[in-house]
């Protein structure tokens, strides 16, 4: 059973940071893209990251560029965001997603909580 | 990196057909066969029911179906059922080589 588990949330002062990671189990993590989206409080869906297979690939939200770094642990099946600059626009619950290809995500876990606040 | 647009709701009798359009440019839903659809439940995460515009995963309802015309896709759900009661997020892979996904659509069985 596919299952992805998501972890690192809290509450941050705005410019701070925070690492969110994800485990998964279940597949062959190291044959799947990965991505991270998130949706603010009572807000639609927002795709935030995406990196390939082998890690060597990365593509970010304009929003976000330059502040959230996406990696991977194949060795550990873990998925992770660091999470640098933090504003009151990023507070959202952060979801991680299987992304096989371009076609869509085909698992999503259940999220974790990040509120950027003082 | 526009969101999509997509009516912010669309209701229907029990039984009955509805259909939710996802409007884009030809830079994401025009431009490539890359359009998914995602049901969302209050409080649960996204579970997805169409990739590949067309496609749906093992163990998602016949009911549900996908189709794209131009910049334009559409989700159509037939036979309406109570548990159909939720959000409906379209996304499309874009030119940008990122992915965006639609404002969402509530629908209400009536």
């Amino acid at each position: 059973e596919v299952q992805l588990v998501e972890s690192g949330g809290g509450l941050v002062q705005p410019g701070g940071s925070l690492r969110l990671s994800c485990a998964a189990s279940g597949f062959t993590f190291s044959s799947y893209g990965m991505s991270w989206v998130r949706q603010a409080p009572g807000k639609g869906l927002e795709w935030v990251a995406n990196i390939k297979e082998a890690g060597g690939e990365k593509y970010y939200v304009d929003s976000v560029r330059g502040r959230f770094t996406i990696s991977r642990d194949n060795a550990k099946n873990s998925l992770h965001l660091q999470m640098d600059s933090l504003r009151a626009e990023d507070t959202a619950v952060y979801y991680c997603a299987r992304t096989p290809g371009r076609g869509g995500s085909d698992y999503w876990g259940q999220g974790t909580l990040v509120t950027v606040s003082s | 990196q526009s969101a999509l647009t997509q009516p912010a709701s669309v209701s229907g009798s029990p039984g009955k057909s509805i259909t939710i359009s996802c409007t884009g440019t030809s830079s994401d839903v025009g431009g490539y066969n890359f359009v998914s659809w995602y049901q969302q439940h209050p409080g649960k995460a996204p579970k997805l029911i169409i990739h590949d515009v067309i496609n749906r995963p093992s163990g998602v309802s016949s009911r549900l179906s996908g189709s794209k015309s131009g910049n334009t896709a559409s989700l159509t759900i037939s036979g309406l059922q109570a548990e159909d009661e939720a959000d409906y997020y379209c996304s499309s892979y874009t030119s940008s080589t990122t992915f965006v996904f639609g404002t969402g659509t509530k629908v209400t069985v009536l």
